[in-house]
């Protein structure tokens, strides 16, 4: 079946750095993965849209200068996280879908901390 | 806009009772509905896919209707067993491709 790896599953960075999270398809080919971001406790929210070789669309209310996303190739999609502040330690989890098929496939996530 | 409700938010079963899990939606023009499985700190693992043209999937001991008219979907488990303990997150999407809305989701503790 579809694989979605996520790299890295656990990063901690200073404040003010920036961080960039990979997510790619392993066997298949994805024009759009999708990234969310979950808090302790609660469910999944879309963040952003991730179009090949398109802009991201972003949910409202994310910045999208502080969640950069590209999408250059058809396997491999990155969320940078830039000018990381404490609250934006989270779990940052994407998905794709494989073309011809329903199902959406998740990484396994990556859990940042912001110190 | 879709929205997603999952009912009860946590719930407690001894071994071996079965499992009912809600979902609702309030758009019945749901194009797929998937139900997802979450461990602590993990990623999601994919249970069941139910397109809209269908009404029910099977996998094992797991069971998911949808009823599109209604708005609601629900999730079976059988002889519960405690590697079964998790949260449970439903998702729906309006087009094929298109973003998933996700429920709250229900953790689950079945007891030894």
């Amino acid at each position: 079946g579809a694989v979605v790896s996520q790299h890295p599953s656990r990063v901690i960075c200073k404040s003010g750095t920036s961080v960039k999270i990979e997510c790619r398809s392993l066997d298949f080919q994805a024009t759009t993965m999708f990234w969310y971001r979950q808090f302790p406790k609660q469910s999944l929210m879309l963040m952003a849209t991730s179009n090949e070789g398109s802009k991201a669309t972003y949910e409202q209310g994310v910045e999208k200068d502080k969640f950069l996303i590209n999408h250059a190739s058809l396997t491999l999609s990155t969320l940078t996280v830039t000018s990381a502040h404490p609250e934006d330690s989270s779990f940052y989890i994407c998905s794709a879908r494989e073309s011809g098929t329903y199902g959406y496939t998740f990484g396994s996530g990556t859990r940042l901390t912001v110190v | 806009k879709q929205e997603v409700t999952q009912i009860p938010a946590a719930l407690s079963v001894p071994e071996g009772e079965n499992l009912v899990l809600n979902c609702s939606f309030t758009d019945s023009a749901i194009y797929n509905l998937q139900w997802f499985r979450q461990d602590p700190g993990k990623g999601l693992t994919s249970l069941l896919l139910i397109q809209s043209s269908q009404r029910e999937q099977t996998s094992g001991r797991l069971n998911a209707s949808l009823d599109k008219s209604s708005g609601r979907s629900t999730l079976y488990i059988a002889a519960s067993q405690p590697g079964d303990s998790a949260t449970y997150l439903c998702a729906g999407s309006l087009t094929a491709g298109n973003k998933l809305t996700f429920g709250g989701g229900t953790r689950v503790l079945v007891k030894p």
